[in-house]
């Protein structure tokens, strides 16, 4: 089963401007993490947020975490072309046990 | 370092066959998962693997077995298949206790037909 809800489901966006994704989560967790996939293949593991962390940066992405609200916010700021993919939230992550989100499908339009 | 790498990339069987996919776990790591995604859906946890055992299982029935070998690559083998089990199925290694650091194989894409 799915451990929540990624908001949008899809986006399209033009190359500049900023992606917002969000994520709510069902259970208690210890972190949250963000994967990318393109066109069906294989998942990248882009940034993790503990659980007693509200904000994260790495490069052009910001995540944040409200866990009174059980729910994450990816931020990708000037978004290319190359960004195009679908983006999931997942928690967990004891050795691989890891529960995603349905994903955000995001299209930046050069 | 060697990254995943999962073996075949696409794959077409008849429904009531048996399939066994296969996946080479990134070098340093010691547990193997397999994850299941239905198209437009997020991955769903199959099980892990972790000195040659299985360390936990989502919900799946028991025609989905797997299996790890000494040098940590795995196996997955899906019994009577059924035309649900269509899906991208992939793999993904790790140290285990480790919170992050999944390395994702790129996927081998199963129609059951």
């Amino acid at each position: 089963s799915q451990q929540g809800e990624e908001d949008p489901q899809a986006l399209s966006i033009q190359e500049g401007e900023n992606a917002t994704m969000n994520c709510s989560y069902k259970t208690s967790i210890n972190n949250l993490q963000w994967y990318r996939q393109n066109s069906g293949r294989g998942l990248v593991h882009l940034i993790l947020i503990r659980s007693n962390e509200r904000e994260k940066h790495s490069g052009r992405l910001r995540v944040t975490l409200d866990t009174s609200k059980k729910s994450s916010s990816l931020l990708i700021t000037a978004s290319r072309a190359a960004d195009t993919a679908s983006y999931f939230c997942a928690t967990g992550g004891q050795g691989g046990k890891l529960i995603f989100g349905q994903g955000t499908e995001l299209s930046v339009k050069p | 370092e060697t990254g995943v790498t999962q073996s075949p990339t696409h794959l077409i069987k008849t429904r009531g066959q048996q399939v066994t996919l296969r996946c080479s776990s990134q070098s340093g790591h010691n547990t193997v998962s397999w994850y299941q995604q239905a198209l437009g859906q997020g991955p769903q946890f199959i099980f892990q693997y972790y000195r040659e055992e299985e360390n936990g299982r989502g919900n799946f029935p028991p025609r989905f077995s797997g299996l790890q070998f000494p040098n940590y690559s795995s196996e997955l083998n899906v019994n009577a298949l059924e035309l649900d089990d269509s899906a991208l199925y992939l793999c993904a290694s790790s140290l285990l206790g480790q919170l992050y650091g999944y390395t994702f194989g790129s996927g081998t894409r199963l129609t059951v037909v």
